[in-house]
């Protein structure tokens, strides 16, 4: 397996604009998950899908902040307007329900700077 | 709400020392926990999980212990080298959704 993909790898925005950050799980988890990486809060979670439902989008900052599952290869975390404080690193991660080890497998991020 | 404190926050050594670094948590309701590497600009690597039934892990120079009850983990590296420098990130599995609590990290210099 590829691994969990994302993309784009790095976007530079400026401020206002939208901002469509993408994640592809590995094929068969049923547990999705974005979080952000910032200097100042470090790694926090944002949302959570299982089963492409959003279960607890509790850490999600703002309301210019949505993430979408359309289907169980997919997921979109989107920002609407970006903002300069915006910028972070947003890493994807799944996970299998079934699993033992209860590991999740993360992407290698998307670096957003918003000017 | 469960908070995973990492010390040092940063650590300088001479190579070939041995080192440790320090996480703990306050939670003790956890599934594992395991530590991750994170170059600079980079994503994060798995080094090591520990299942909460579990006392320790070993990979190469690396060994993790983990006192559930205690709420405290520990990362050991043996005769360490400058490619180790990197930040060393912590975190425990809680939830039903089994989701990440991150600590802050441990950024490790090692000096050739």
């Amino acid at each position: 397996d590829a691994g969990v993909i994302q993309s784009p790898r790095h976007e530079v925005t400026e401020m206002g604009q939208e901002v469509t950050l993408r994640c592809k799980p590995i094929s068969g988890h049923d547990y999705l998950f974005w979080y952000r990486q910032t200097m100042m809060r470090g790694l926090e979670l944002l949302i959570y899908f299982n089963n492409n439902v959003p279960i607890d989008d509790s850490g999600m900052p703002e309301d210019r902040f949505s993430a979408k599952m359309p289907n169980a290869s997919f997921s979109t975390l989107k920002i609407q307007p970006s903002e300069p404080r915006d910028s972070a690193v947003y890493f994807c991660a799944s996970r299998l329900a079934g699993s033992a080890s209860h590991e999740q497998f993360f992407g290698p991020g998307t670096r957003l700077t918003v000017l | 709400k469960q908070e995973v404190t990492q010390i040092p926050a940063a650590l300088s050594v001479p190579e070939g020392e041995n080192l440790v670094l320090n996480c703990s948590f306050t939670d003790s309701a956890i599934y594992n926990l395991q530590w991750f590497r994170q170059d600079p600009g980079k994503g994060l690597t798995s080094l090591l999980l520990i299942q909460s039934s579990q006392r320790e892990q070993t990979s190469g120079r690396l060994n993790a212990s983990l006192d559930k009850s205690s709420g405290r983990s520990t990362l050991y590296i043996a005769a360490s080298q400058p490619g180790d420098s990197a930040t060393y990130l912590c975190a425990v599995t809680t939830g039903s959704a089994r989701q990440l609590t991150f600590g802050s990290g441990t950024q490790l210099t090692v000096l050739p």
